[in-house]
């Protein structure tokens, strides 16, 4: 079964841009969340999203945002980007009834 | 809301010793908690993981042991190996996973 994929693996863009971030779930799990990751917040939960909903959402402010599509993929939008946002940003599946939530290899964001 | 601690933040073996991480827990509500391992450059694979009706459980050289009472829980690997150098995070959750608190992260690092 393939894993949990995340597309790009990199980015570069300035601030005042706005990003979209794209995460594919394991076949099968309709659970999405989307984390951020620093060396000095850890890592922090930004939302969750199940069935095309958002079940679940963090403490972040409202440039962040996301998505989930039918076939259960997931995009998260981060618009007039700072330079704070400079982080990793990771997506976990989780399958229907289940506690375990599997990582993909997340998107290196730079803000510069 | 729950909130995670873990110790030690940094943590060195010798190559063939035993490592010990603990996290302890706030949130009685929780009642699944996994370690995961953080790799340079890649997402958090899940190691074990333990559930609130069991105290113990065991995988080749990883094992996870859960206190209730005392809201903490602990990652034992025996025999390290070089390969076991990565990051190692704890988390608690509830309701089938829809509420993942994660820890600050350990730094295990194994000298050969």
């Amino acid at each position: 079964k393939a894993g949990v994929t995340q597309t790009p693996r990199y980015l570069i863009k300035t601030r005042g841009q706005q990003v979209t971030l794209s995460c594919s779930p394991i076949s099968g799990h309709r659970s999405v969340s989307w984390y951020q990751q620093t060396p000095g917040q850890g890592l922090q939960f930004l939302f969750e999203y199940f069935s095309e909903t958002q079940r679940n959402k963090g403490n972040f402010p409202g440039r962040f945002s996301g998505r989930q599509f039918s076939n259960s993929r997931s995009e998260m939008n981060v618009s007039t980007l700072e330079l704070g946002d400079s982080a990793l940003y990771l997506c976990a599946s989780q399958a229907p009834s289940t506690d375990t939530q599997y990582f993909g290899p997340g998107t290196r964001l730079t803000v510069l | 809301g729950e909130n995670v601690e873990q110790h030690p933040s940094t943590l060195s073996v010798q190559e063939g010793d035993s490592a010990v991480i603990k996290c302890t827990y706030s949130d009685s509500a929780s009642n699944y908690f996994p370690w995961y391992k953080q790799e340079l450059g890649k997402g958090p694979q899940l190691i074990i993981d333990i559930r609130s009706n069991v105290g113990e459980k065991k995988d080749q050289r990883i094992a996870v042991t859960l206190n209730k009472t005392a809201k903490h829980f602990s990652l034992h690997i025996t025999e390290t190996q070089p390969e076991d150098s990565a990051v190692y995070f704890c988390a608690a959750s509830y309701n089938y996973g829809q509420n993942f608190v994660f820890g600050p992260g350990t730094r295990l690092s194994v000298l050969p």
